[in-house]
């Protein structure tokens, strides 16, 4: 059973919209969230992370919310840009260990 | 600094035969894991290490070795190769556990036959 799902597995936006990728999780217990980027061809890169004792991290263009009510997070991006285009995971470090849990990604793509 | 590097880009196996992933870095990280990565499936961990002679089994961990003998190595064995590993394998290392961000090599793109 998925313990971190992302539902929507593309996205298409017009350039300068906004976009928003979500991600849901069961185990409450989970402390710390993150979303990598992955172009084509490339490893994933950090994008940016958020503790349970945050409900907002914002950086640049890029923000992230936490509702630990409903175990959902969702990355903001403003105004999206065709650079954006790429797939986004959103990720978790289980507690007490290093065994990661992906999300399956969500395809982005910013129309110019 | 070069980051997290990863040989070879590309590689082909016949079924059953064995090779190994190569994985290095050089920012003088603790941790390191490797990934594989499928469609639809997001990101697996495969085998994780959290220092030199101390490794782990991830969520799929099974065809597949490790070691971790320095710091800056973490090579990947498949034992016996499957079509069922056929994938794109991702190797990540991290500074600590506090700091949760890894950092990802560029891949290896293997195809079993």
């Amino acid at each position: 059973d998925q313990q971190v799902k992302q539902n929507s597995p593309s996205l298409s936006v017009q350039e300068g919209r906004i976009s928003i990728l979500n991600c849901d999780y069961t185990n409450s217990m989970f402390d710390y969230f993150l979303w990598y980027k992955k172009y084509p061809a490339e490893g994933p890169t950090f994008l940016i992370s958020i503790s349970s004792i945050k409900d907002k991290n914002e950086d640049g263009r890029f923000t992230v919310f936490l509702n630990k009510s409903a175990k959902h997070l969702s990355l903001h991006i403003v105004p999206s840009q065709p650079g954006d285009s790429a797939v986004y995971f959103c990720a978790v470090p289980t507690s007490g260990t290093y065994k990661y849990i992906f999300g399956t990604g969500t395809r982005l793509k910013v129309l110019a | 600094n070069a980051g997290v590097t990863q040989t070879p880009k590309f590689q082909v196996l016949k079924t059953g035969q064995s090779m190994t992933l190569q994985c290095a870095q050089d920012m003088n990280h603790e941790y390191m894991s490797w990934y594989r990565q499928d469609p639809g499936m997001g990101l697996r961990l495969i085998h994780y290490s959290v220092g030199a002679g101390i490794t782990d089994q991830g969520e799929v961990p099974n065809g597949y070795n490790v070691s971790r003998s320095t710091t800056e190595d973490f090579p990947l064995r498949l034992l016996s190769a499957a079509p069922s590993q056929t994938s794109v394998y991702f190797c990540a290392s991290s500074y600590s556990r506090e700091t949760y961000e890894q950092y990802f090599g560029p891949g290896t793109r293997l195809t079993v036959t």
